[in-house]
């Protein structure tokens, strides 16, 4: 079986600050991790992912992630927030074999000016 | 690059009736997933196609909701009858294959309140 974690259903940083948004996951087998961002109105879109390989993940508008499987974690780091990341992130895990892909409950991220 | 279509984007309808919507997906797309978004939760699998053959539908509730994919392009999600649980966005997003590692494109998503 498979979960996802999310801590914190919402999160506040200020313009320029650093995000993080923190995943935890649950897996049998070594899993697929990603990140989606969805603005208001709009469908899921990808940020990063992580498969196999390189455990630092870089994505789109200066998004990075880290796998740790020691702490079956894939945390969500940018060092300096801007307005336009407002918006609800997901995190999701998946694997072969079968397993669907599941995602956590969101934290939405506000930038305060 | 056109992305996955849906329609309509909202719908509002009483308990017991019936509704229906559609999803376009991105071309040359095999695989397509309907995902069921409530409220302040992430959005839940409801059913999967690979081409016009069903992947997983073990959380789609069989006695009120379906869907098919004919011809294995477009497809369209049925509730019959609402209830008011089903207040939700109901999400289409297509990938390229089954593999799992692939990333799923969404469309804008269908808002639908029961009432």
């Amino acid at each position: 079986a498979q979960s996802v974690t999310q801590l914190g259903s919402h999160v506040s940083v200020s313009e320029g600050a650093l995000v993080l948004l923190r995943c935890n996951y649950s897996s049998s087998v070594p899993p697929y991790l990603f990140w989606y961002v969805q603005y208001p109105n709009q469908g899921l879109q990808l940020l990063l992912k992580y498969t196999t390989g390189a455990t630092l993940v870089k994505g789109i508008n200066g998004f990075e992630a880290e796998f740790k499987k020691s702490e079956t974690s894939f945390h969500l780091t940018k060092p300096s927030a801007h307005m336009s990341d407002a918006a609800e992130y997901f995190c999701a895990v998946s694997s072969g074999g079968g397993f669907k892909t599941i995602f956590g409950a969101g934290t939405r991220l506000f930038v305060k000016a | 690059e056109a992305g996955v279509a849906q329609s309509p984007r909202y719908k509002i309808i009483e308990k017991r009736q019936s509704v229906a919507f559609w999803c376009n997906p991105i071309s040359g797309h095999a695989t397509l997933y309907w995902y069921q978004q409530i409220l302040g939760q992430g959005p839940k699998l409801l059913i999967q196609f690979q081409n016009n053959g069903v992947v997983d539908d073990s959380q789609l509730p069989k006695d009120r909701f379906s869907a098919e994919r004919l011809k294995g392009v477009d497809s369209t999600l049925k509730i019959q009858p609402a209830k008011l649980e089903d207040s939700a966005v109901y999400l289409c997003a297509s990938s390229l294959g089954l593999d799992n590692y692939n990333e799923q494109f969404f469309g804008p998503g269908t808002r639908l309140t029961v009432l």
